[in-house]
């Protein structure tokens, strides 16, 4: 059983278009991160959540946690085929645990 | 800045042979790191913490004598994988923390293919 449940697994749209990854677990957490990995590259920290209902946006990026802090969103408005990438969210400090992760498309 | 590099980025070998990986912090000092392992279209799985001066902490799972992992310095780590066999075939990527920092950052990976 995975910690950290992602959904949808993939997801291919059209520049332009709105979507939400989504983070779920069963345990509670005093923080969360989320990481872009592009294809042959390692992953890159986009955000941490630490507080239960915390919104934080990074451009057209809004990261959102629970206010159970069991589980988190992120939201891409217009997408551009920039977005595209490997989303993982991640919990741990000494020992990251990474999420399942949503592989997202996104064609001109 | 907190820039990490790993060399190779992608090796070819046959297997029954050991292939080492190296992890490098360029402009910080770590004294832990750490190994993932990704397989195609699948998320990453931590192998082992390393610790500089220690015996590294490996996964539940994760065979040690397989995956030898040095710390030499507080800016090199190193993982050898030894007599690789095709099932190790797999995107192996490192991560440095600065000395009394909370943040981990993430080499490029190394593509391993043993054929």
């Amino acid at each position: 059983t995975q910690l950290l449940e992602q959904s949808p697994q993939f997801l291919s749209i059209q520049e332009g278009e709105n979507l939400t990854v989504y983070c779920n677990s069963s345990s509670v957490f005093s923080s969360l991160q989320w990481y872009r990995q592009e294809p042959g590259e390692g992953p890159v920290l986009l955000v941490t959540v630490v507080t239960g209902g915390e919104v934080k946006k990074l451009k057209r990026l809004t990261f959102q946690f629970g206010d159970a802090r069991k589980d988190s969103s992120l939201h891409i408005t217009a997408a551009q085929p920039g977005d595209t990438g490997l989303y993982l969210c991640a919990v741990g400090f000494q020992k990251l645990v990474f999420g399942t992760g949503t592989r997202l498309l996104v064609s001109p | 800045g907190a820039v990490v590099s790993q060399h190779p980025s992608w090796v070819i070998c046959k297997s029954g042979t050991s292939v080492k990986i190296e992890c490098r912090s360029l402009d910080f000092q770590a004294t832990t790191m750490f190994w993932y392992r990704q397989f195609p279209k699948q998320s990453l799985m931590l192998m082992a913490t390393s610790n500089e001066g220690s015996k590294a902490t490996y996964e539940q799972g994760v065979e040690k004598d397989k995956f030898l992992i040095n710390h030499a310095s507080l800016t090199l780590s190193t993982l050898t994988v030894t007599s690789a066999h095709p099932e190790d075939s797999s995107f192996y990527i490192c991560s440095a923390r600065p000395l009394g920092g909370s943040e981990q950052y993430f080499g490029p990976g190394t593509r391993l293919t043993v054929t």
